[in-house]
């Protein structure tokens, strides 16, 4: 079983251009979240999206940030406009469940885009 | 509210010895606590969960101890072994129409195990 895939493993923008991220859930997962991990912090979540609904965005900066999960094809977490700050580990997870049931998630290796 | 403290920040202990994490909660609301591993470069990775209607659980060398009234649960790492040094997460979530079940971290305890 294929675990949660992300790629690229590692982005290098510079200021001004625009980062995409992928994100491939587990098979059978239809639940997606994001979560991004500054240096020597935790993790802070992002988005969560199911299959072409964005359930809850409130973790997301209000500008450059998006989200989709369309029907085919992987989750994309897309930066407009890259400042240095938004240098980070990028975490996407999936899980099984609908939401009133557990909490497990699956992390994928990560994303690290570095802005120059 | 949505905050989950944890400590140490850090933690050096020698093989064979017993490494304790601590985290703290303030919503009540939170019903499931995993714990996630991170080694350098790579995602966290699901190592232990409880769920708030027991108090301790525990997974080989690995246990989970809670404490509802306190609002607080600890990892605990038996005999611990130079392998498991890594990044130490507790994470909360709770059940919720929107929130789905989005976790909310610590901020991470580096555990260093000495041979």
């Amino acid at each position: 079983n294929a675990g949660v895939m992300q790629n690229p493993r590692h982005l290098v923008r510079r200021r001004g251009q625009e980062a995409r991220l992928r994100c491939s859930p587990m098979k059978g997962h239809s639940h997606v979240y994001w979560y991004r991990q500054l240096p020597e912090e935790g993790l802070k979540f992002m988005v969560y999206l199911q299959k072409e609904n964005i359930i809850d965005e409130s973790g997301m900066p209000k500008e450059r940030f998006s989200a989709e999960f369309p029907k085919e094809g992987p989750s994309i977490l897309r930066i407009q406009q890259v400042v240095r700050g938004d240098s980070a580990a990028y975490f996407c997870a999936s899980s099984p469940q609908p939401p009133s049931v557990v909490g497990e998630q699956y992390f994928g290796p990560g994303t690290r885009l570095t802005v120059t | 509210q949505q905050q989950v403290k944890q400590s140490p920040q850090s933690l050096i202990v020698q093989k064979g010895g017993i490494s304790i994490i601590n985290c703290a909660y303030e919503n009540t609301a939170f019903d499931y606590f995993p714990w996630y591993q991170q080694f350098p470069g790579k995602g966290p990775a699901l190592l232990i969960a409880i769920r708030p209607d027991v108090s301790e659980k525990k997974e080989g060398r690995f246990t989970i101890s809670f404490n509802k009234s306190a609002k607080q649960f600890s990892l605990h790492i038996m005999d611990s072994q130079p392998g498991d040094s890594a990044t130490y997460f507790c994470a909360a979530s709770m059940k919720g129409e929107t929130s789905g079940s989005r976790l909310t971290f610590g901020e991470g305890t580096q555990l260093t195990v000495n041979p």
